[in-house]
Formats: structure tokens, C-alpha cells, sequence
């Protein structure tokens, strides 16, 4: 079994500065994969950013890095330089790697942030 | 390219009625998806597929069935439709079911409601 854990709710930033999403993670699967997605009002769902438990380095796409700490089971979403359009739900998701586990994508709760001027 | 097509975007339903969340994509992708999303919450599976004719069970599969006929399709059914489904409901694909290439790709959900 596998659990995600957002535990902030809510969070407010302000524009131009960074702002972690906190996102710790339960599994037994020896191997597994870390996403991050990024739901704005209008409703769709975005991916951000992946990161895979074997990966040596943290992932980084643009201004989403990922923080990873395998032995602490966290893997926290960096946004440098906010923007007012970074404002949405973000969600934290994991998947095992093994074939018996693919297509079971589990996310966590989701954190609003929303960034003022 | 289209990518993920849901229809209906909305939809209102009374207690007892059944109806078909369609669900297709463009990209040749093997693996299909259905997630729901209740207010403030995270995404549950519903069911998933591997590929055509090949189905399986998610976290929350309950009042719900699938099928996977051709690659493209997914359609997801709702029988006897309860309150307790008020939701918005996501469909996505994947290349593939694990690793970078395992991304999923979502449609603009259907907000469903049961009165």
C-alpha cells in the first residue's frame, strides 16, 4: 500500500518570490516515480514535473525543481520566482514502477497557492 | 492534435439514472485512465486499462464499469447513479505505465451531478 501526504492546505506567496510544496510519501515498492501536477481554477490538470526513486539527480523542469530526499520519503515542489499565473491546486502523485503496479497514479490531497502582487 | 476528448463537460442526473462519461484520445496511447475528483480533494482511480480489451479495477470502482474496445476509447458507465457520484470526472492516457514516459495526459474533466 501506498500513501501521499500534502499537508498544507493552503499557502500564499508573493509574486517574484519562491515558495515550497511540502509532499512526503509512504510506499513498498522498491522502485517508484514522483509527479507533481498543477490544477488551475479553469479545472485541467498540468503536468509539472517528474522524478524517478533511482534518479541520481533532483528533477528540475524551467522554474519546478523537485526536492527529493529518498530517506526522509519527501519530495517537495520548489517554484522559483512566482507569477500570478502559478496561482492553482498543486498535487503531489506516486506510482510503484513495477509492471504490477503501472497505471495506479495515487495523489495526494493538494496544496492551493495562491501568489499575490 | 486533440489529445484527451471527455463528453459531456456537464451533466445533471436524477437519482436511479445511468448514462456514459465518453472518453477518447489521439495520441496511440496504451494506457487509459479514470479518476474522480470530489470538492477540495485529490484524484481517486476508478478503473484503469492496459490496452484494448484488457481492464482492471482502481481505488474506488464501485457503481462504475468500463470497456476498451478499441485503443482510442474508453468510456466509463455509471449505473443507477447515487448522490455519492456528484463529481468531476477526469479521463487521461499514457504512453506507457511507469517511468518519464508513463506521464499522464488529462481531458478537461465532466463535472456530473446527482440529484
Amino acid at each position: 500500500a501506498q500513501k501521499i501526504t500534502q499537508t498544507q492546505p493552503g499557502m500564499f506567496v508573493q509574486e517574484k518570490e519562491a515558495v515550497t510544496l511540502d509532499c512526503t510519501y509512504d510506499t513498498s515498492d522498491p522502485s517508484y516515480g514522483l509527479f507533481w501536477y498543477k490544477q488551475p481554477s479553469s479545472g485541467e490538470m498540468i503536468f509539472l514535473i517528474y522524478q524517478g526513486s533511482y534518479d541520481q539527480q533532483n528533477a528540475t523542469e524551467g522554474r519546478y525543481s523537485l526536492n527529493f530526499q529518498k530517506a526522509r520519503k519527501s519530495a517537495n515542489l520548489v517554484i522559483s520566482a512566482s507569477q500570478l499565473g502559478d496561482s492553482a491546486m498543486y498535487f503531489c502523485a506516486m506510482r510503484g514502477e513495477a509492471t504490477d503496479s503501472w497505471g495506479k497514479l495515487q495523489f495526494g490531497a493538494g496544496t492551493q497557492v495562491v501568489v499575490t502582487p | 492534435n486533440a489529445g484527451v476528448t471527455q463528453t459531456p463537460k456537464f451533466r445533471i442526473l436524477k437519482i436511479g439514472q445511468s448514462m456514459t462519461l465518453q472518453c477518447t484520445q489521439d495520441m496511440n496511447h496504451n494506457y487509459m485512465y479514470w479518476y474522480r475528483q470530489d470538492p477540495g480533494m485529490g484524484l481517486k482511480l476508478i478503473y484503469y486499462s492496459v490496452g484494448a480489451g484488457i481492464t482492471d479495477k482502481g481505488e474506488v470502482p464501485n457503481g462504475y464499469n468500463v470497456s476498451r474496445s478499441t485503443t482510442e476509447d474508453f468510456p466509463l458507465r455509471l449505473e443507477l447513479a447515487a448522490p455519492s457520484q456528484t463529481s468531476v470526472y477526469f479521463c487521461a492516457s499514457s504512453r506507457s505505465g511507469g517511468g518519464r514516459t508513463g506521464e499522464l495526459f488529462f481531458g478537461e474533466g465532466s463535472r456530473l451531478t446527482v440529484l
